[in-house]
């Protein structure tokens, strides 16, 4: 079946605009997370989602960051008046449950340039 | 905190010796353990997991990895590398909770020579 999508697959802002990032986990995924892949940080986690509600937003960098999901389905992070350090790889997982011990899987990701 | 450390950042091997790739978790309380591989420009696939259920798991592409509780570590390999396993790997662990969020190693940079 079809695994995770994101869209776009690759964005160039300029510094201060917003910016919308998408993602499509996989059908009947109730649990959907958000990550960032930099160069200075790593891989670290941005927040999660189980149906609409996002019980963890704890890895949000600032309020500049924000998300939201839809119908237990297709989430949207926003990035309001970006900054260079927001450039990375944004990468989107589900899982069934979010429980302990499941797989998450991952879609390919956004990159995101600000300039 | 709860965090995980792979020891290496790049490791070099020739095709056809064998691979390890070394990882140790902190040690709160009994952890979800995987490991990720991604090649360039592709997403992150899981290789293998730890559950509780045997210490020596088998994952994908004749990889695998023990869980040894007392060194706290869950090192990856595999018997002999081929050209296609050259990727980065990331070792990774999960503490439950109510988030089941990951926690990612800072990775190792696989290369195999010829």
């Amino acid at each position: 079946g079809a695994g995770v999508s994101q869209s776009p697959s690759n964005k160039v802002t300029e510094k201060g605009k917003d910016v919308e990032l998408r993602c499509d986990p996989i059908s009947g995924h109730t649990a959907l997370y958000w990550y960032r892949q930099s160069l200075g940080q790593g891989l670290e986690f941005l927040i999660y989602f189980q149906g609409n509600s996002a019980p963890d937003k704890s890895g949000l960098p600032s309020d500049r960051f924000s998300a939201e999901r839809t119908g237990g389905s297709v989430s949207t992070l926003t990035i309001q008046r970006t900054q260079q350090e927001d450039s990375a790889v944004y990468l989107c997982a589900s899982s069934l449950e979010g429980r302990i011990q499941e797989t998450q899987y991952f879609g390919p990701g956004t990159r995101l340039l600000v300039l | 905190a709860q965090s995980v450390t792979q020891l290496d950042s790049h490791v070099s091997v020739s095709e056809g010796t064998p691979v390890l790739l070394r990882c140790n978790y902190s040690s709160s309380y009994s952890p979800s353990l995987f490991w990720y591989v991604q090649h360039p420009n592709k997403g992150l696939q899981l290789l293998l997991k730890y559950t509780s259920a045997a210490t020596l798991v088998k994952g994908i592409n004749g990889f695998e990895a023990e869980f040894k509780k007392s060194e706290t570590s869950f090192h990856l390999t595999k018997p002999s590398a081929h050209m296609s396993d050259a990727a980065e790997y990331f070792c990774v662990v999960s503490y439950g909770g109510a988030t089941n969020k990951l926690i990612f190693g800072t990775g190792t940079l696989l290369a195999v020579q010829p």
